[in-house]
């Protein structure tokens, strides 16, 4: 079964746009943590952001920040005044407790235009 | 301090050669997972190992894949014999346990194979 949903294929900005990736969640425990992964063009993954299910405080660092709501199962993302290097696929991801797998959405490819 | 390590970065052979991926995960992780990306099918886990003891292989497609991680530095990912539709991206990715915390796991820069 899906566990995580990223709804977003594709989102094209012009550079200094804020971009907001979408992703729902699906889990029955009660404790679990949610990763946000960035993939450039030249393919590697790089981790970006990870939180556990007891924290919903949002949080801002540097350009990036998310918003977490379990009312909605939601881990939104957002990176404020886009960039060029910014364009990347952008995974959200799921670990249940107990469990150290990962289960990925599809990815969201982002394009910034200069 | 060194990332993940994986090779070769490039394989091309042909169907029914045998492939070894090997990896080396960041020293003092005691979690080492093997991922395989696809076009059709995306990021999906093959199998990951704690303190070099397999611990979930439910991901492995089938008899012709098999893993070994002989010692904490060292994992190999072996397909024999390969197939085409094996080509894909290999990612071997290695985290610190630490309990029931999940943290972060810290990817290769994967391998790319195509088999021919």
């Amino acid at each position: 079964a899906q566990k995580v949903t990223q709804a977003q294929t594709e989102i094209s900005v012009v550079e200094k746009e804020d971009v907001t990736l979408d992703c729902v969640y699906e889990t029955r425990d009660t404790t679990y943590y949610l990763f946000w992964y960035k993939q450039p063009p030249s393919g590697e993954l790089v981790f970006l952001i990870r939180r556990n299910s007891f924290d919903e405080q949002n949080e801002i660092s540097g350009r990036y920040s998310w918003n977490f709501q379990k009312s909605t199962s939601s881990f939104n993302f957002t990176i404020t005044a886009s960039q060029v290097v910014d364009s990347a696929v952008y995974f959200c991801a799921l670990s249940e407790s107990g469990d150290y797998k990962l289960s990925f959405g599809a990815g969201t490819t982002v394009t910034v235009r200069a | 301090d060194a990332g993940v390590i994986q090779s070769p970065r490039h394989e091309v052979t042909e169907m029914g050669q045998e492939v070894t991926l090997r990896c080396k995960p960041i020293s003092g992780h005691d979690y080492l997972f093997w991922y395989r990306q696809t076009m059709m099918r995306g990021l999906e886990l093959l199998i990951y190992f704690n303190n070099n003891v397999p611990i979930d292989d439910s991901g492995m497609p089938e008899d012709r894949f098999s893993a070994k991680m002989p010692n904490a530095s060292f994992s190999t990912l072996k397909i024999q014999p390969s197939e085409p539709r094996d080509s894909a991206v290999y990612f071997c990715a290695s985290s610190v346990g630490q309990g029931r915390s999940n943290q972060p796991q810290h990817f290769g820069d994967g391998t790319r194979l195509s088999i021919l």
